[in-house]
């Protein structure tokens, strides 16, 4: 089966300029999510989507960062203003039922997002 | 907070040998353990994951140790080889009641030298 898609994979941009990132989840799966990876660390939640609802964004920056998944599929991550701190890698992921109640998450390779 | 931490954050192993990377977490929710093996400019992948109703799991060269009253987890990889060589996550998260959050560890990263 076809993997999680993410597209661009590269982005460089002036602080204070606007980015979009897009996420296409595996054919079938409710569940989407958005990683933040900086450098050297662990990836971190962004947000969680089942189907086209938000479960969870309470780490979201929602001052500068906004998510959306219409209906149901793709998802897109934007950021306006970009702050130097946003350098990072943007995973995105997604899941479906496995093992009972147990969620396996399969990730895309990820938008290096590089703002000078 | 880091919910999970790990260590060592960084580790070289002579091809054949044993790969030990270990992790800790202080949220008695937590009741899924997974651990992610991520190469370079690649996403994550999970690698194997353990449940705490059992204490090992073992999947080929790959073997969880998990330690339910010490909040303990280990990862060991057998006969190490140089294709092992990348990062590795160890991660937590809690029984999906809507947000079922995956919380990672900082991060090993592995050298297999041959």
């Amino acid at each position: 089966e076809a993997g999680v898609a993410q597209s661009p994979r590269y982005k460089i941009i002036e602080k204070r300029q606007s980015v979009a990132f897009w996420c296409n989840p595996i054919s079938g799966h409710a569940t989407l999510y958005w990683y933040q990876q900086i450098l050297g660390q662990g990836p971190k939640l962004l947000i969680q989507f089942q189907n086209n609802g938000v479960v969870d964004d309470s780490q979201l920056p929602k001052d500068r960062f906004s998510a959306e998944r219409l209906k149901g599929v793709d998802s897109t991550l934007k950021i306006q203003p970009a702050k130097l701190e946003d350098s990072a890698v943007y995973l995105c992921a997604s899941s479906a039922l496995r093992d009972r109640n147990f969620y396996e998450q399969y990730f895309g390779p990820g938008t290096r997002l590089t703002v000078t | 907070q880091q919910q999970v931490k790990q260590s060592p954050q960084s580790l070289i192993v002579q091809k054949g040998g044993i790969s030990i990377i270990n992790c800790a977490y202080e949220n008695t929710a937590f009741d899924y353990f997974p651990w992610y093996q991520q190469f370079p400019g690649k996403g994550p992948a999970l690698l194997i994951a353990i449940r705490p109703d059992v204490s090992e799991k073992k999947e080929g060269r790959f073997t969880i140790s998990f330690n339910k009253s010490a909040k303990q987890f280990s990862l060991h990889i057998m006969d190490s080889q140089p294709g092992d060589s990348a990062t590795y996550f160890c991660a937590a998260s809690r029984r999906p009641t809507g947000a079922n959050n995956l919380f990672f560890g900082t991060g090993t990263r592995l050298t297999v030298i041959p």
